[in-house]
């Protein structure tokens, strides 16, 4: 029962390099999400996707473009690593709710995290 | 915009003392608080998750409380454990479904 994956758990890259970091969820949820997290700070999210076939801003997508390639998989693509992109990136999962029910909202499930450097 | 904020940023306590962790939020129109748990070098696992419509949630030695109207919730632990030592941060759903994360609190009991 492995909930959400995450590869690779580190890297390290040099400026201007690209990378795609991987995420998987074997729950069967619909939503699934791209958070970064930096020292002393709360997770911003960078995208989400509520559903197979459709992806959406969060609040810091500039320099990121994802991938939802089937409903288990969502990725995270730097075109061009930056210094300011070193972080600590964490995939989640849910089941998004249904609009009007509020009540079926479900808590979100978090992988381990990517931690990336950039130099 | 919403903004998350949790006091205090670090608490250390001793062993078994009853404790609580606040968390503030400057729009009331949220459709779920969550509090979660995060270890070092881990991801964050889920503790409670509160509706709109409710006033808490309690789980073991946890309860957690929202107060819509004043933008305020708060998570109190009983009778704390070295084990409960992480840092614990709170999350509110926006109106367009986001969840919007405090800095978090590092809580340490000391045994």
């Amino acid at each position: 029962n492995a909930g959400v994956t995450q590869t690779p758990k580190f890297q390290v890259l040099k400026t201007g390099q690209s990378m795609t970091l991987q995420c998987a969820q074997d729950m069967n949820h619909n939503s699934m999400y791209w958070y970064r997290q930096d020292p002393g700070m709360g997770l911003r999210l960078i995208y989400y996707s509520a559903s197979e076939g459709t992806t959406d801003k969060g609040e810091v997508p500039n320099g990121y473009n994802v991938s939802r390639l089937n409903k288990r998989e969502f990725s995270l693509r730097l075109e061009s690593a930056a210094p300011s992109q070193t972080s600590v990136y964490f995939c989640a999962s849910s089941n998004h709710i249904a609009l009007g029910d509020f009540n079926s909202n479900q808590p979100q499930h978090f992988g381990d995290g990517t931690r990336l450097s950039i130099l | 915009k919403q903004e998350v904020t949790q006091i205090p940023a670090a608490l250390s306590v001793p062993e078994g003392e009853n404790l609580v962790l606040n968390c503030s939020f400057t729009d009331s129109a949220i459709y779920n608080l969550q509090w979660f748990r995060q270890d070092p070098g881990k991801g964050l696992t889920s503790l409670l998750l509160i509706q709109s419509s409710q006033r808490e949630q309690t789980s073991g030695r946890l309860n957690a409380s929202l107060d819509k109207s004043s933008g305020r919730s708060t998570l109190y632990i009983a009778a704390s454990q070295p084990g409960d030592s992480a840092t614990y941060l709170c999350a509110v759903m926006d109106s367009s479904y986001k969840l919007i994360f405090g800095s978090g609190t590092r809580l340490l009991v000391r045994p």
